[in-house]
């Protein structure tokens, strides 16, 4: 069964840093694209970041654009997403997708969430 | 960045049909987009019911349709459930990064 289970999530003060992790089982971890998309409470989807299967290839939104770094580990089948400069309207539930393919074109299995709150 | 806008809410009745549309800021929507379709319910994450505009996934019912419909990406549900009732969300692919719509809250009545 594809299984992705993010962690790391948390309450954190404005300005700080936090890093997300994304542990896949049940497929080839190193031949997927993965994504990340956030929920701000009571709001719709919004994509946040991606890697291609290798790593070579990222997407940022311009909300997060060169305050969160994403990266993956294929040895260790993880996903991380590495956030600094955290501001309130970082506020939100983030998951951990995995894309059909080795490029970033199409999310089929999500995670259940894991969530961060910025506040003082 | 590229807007994707979707109707805020639709209403159907049980064994009905209606189609959801997914608009971009940029123009018509075309297959070089890979639009994607999601169902969310409350307290739930989402679930994928459609890629590359017209593909199920292997656990989407097959009332769920995909395709494109006046320069828009479209999802038909045809025989509409009481279980449809769920927020839906487009995401489309646009070069430099993937957009979601704004979502479409269908309620079943």
């Amino acid at each position: 069964e594809v299984q992705l289970v993010e962690s790391g999530g948390g309450l954190i003060q404005p300005g700080g840093s936090l890093r997300l992790s994304c542990s896949a089982s049940g497929f080839t971890f190193n031949i997927y694209a993965i994504h990340w998309v956030r929920q701000p409470p009571g709001r719709g989807l919004e994509y946040v970041s991606a890697i291609n299967y290798n790593g070579d290839t990222t997407y940022y939104a311009d909300s997060v654009k060169g305050r969160f770094t994403i990266s993956r580990d294929n040895s260790k089948n993880t996903l991380y997403l590495q956030m600094s400069s955290l501001r309130a309207d970082d506020t939100a539930v983030y998951y951990c997708v995995k894309d059909r393919g080795g490029l970033i074109r199409d999310m089929d299995v999500w995670g259940q969430g894991t969530t961060v709150t910025v506040s003082s | 960045q590229t807007v994707v806008t979707q109707e805020p809410s639709l209403t159907v009745s049980p064994g009905g049909t209606v189609t959801l549309t997914c608009a971009s800021s940029t123009g018509a929507v075309t297959s070089g987009y890979y639009p994607n379709w999601f169902q969310q319910k409350p307290g739930q994450a989402p679930r994928a019911l459609i890629y590359g505009t017209s593909n199920r996934h292997s656990w989407t019912p097959a009332r769920f349709s995909g395709s494109l419909l006046g320069g828009k990406a479209a999802l038909t549900l045809s025989g509409v459930q009481p279980e449809d009732e769920a927020e839906y969300y487009c995401l489309l692919y646009c070069g430099d990064g993937q957009v979601f719509g704004g979502g479409t809250k269908l309620t079943v009545l």
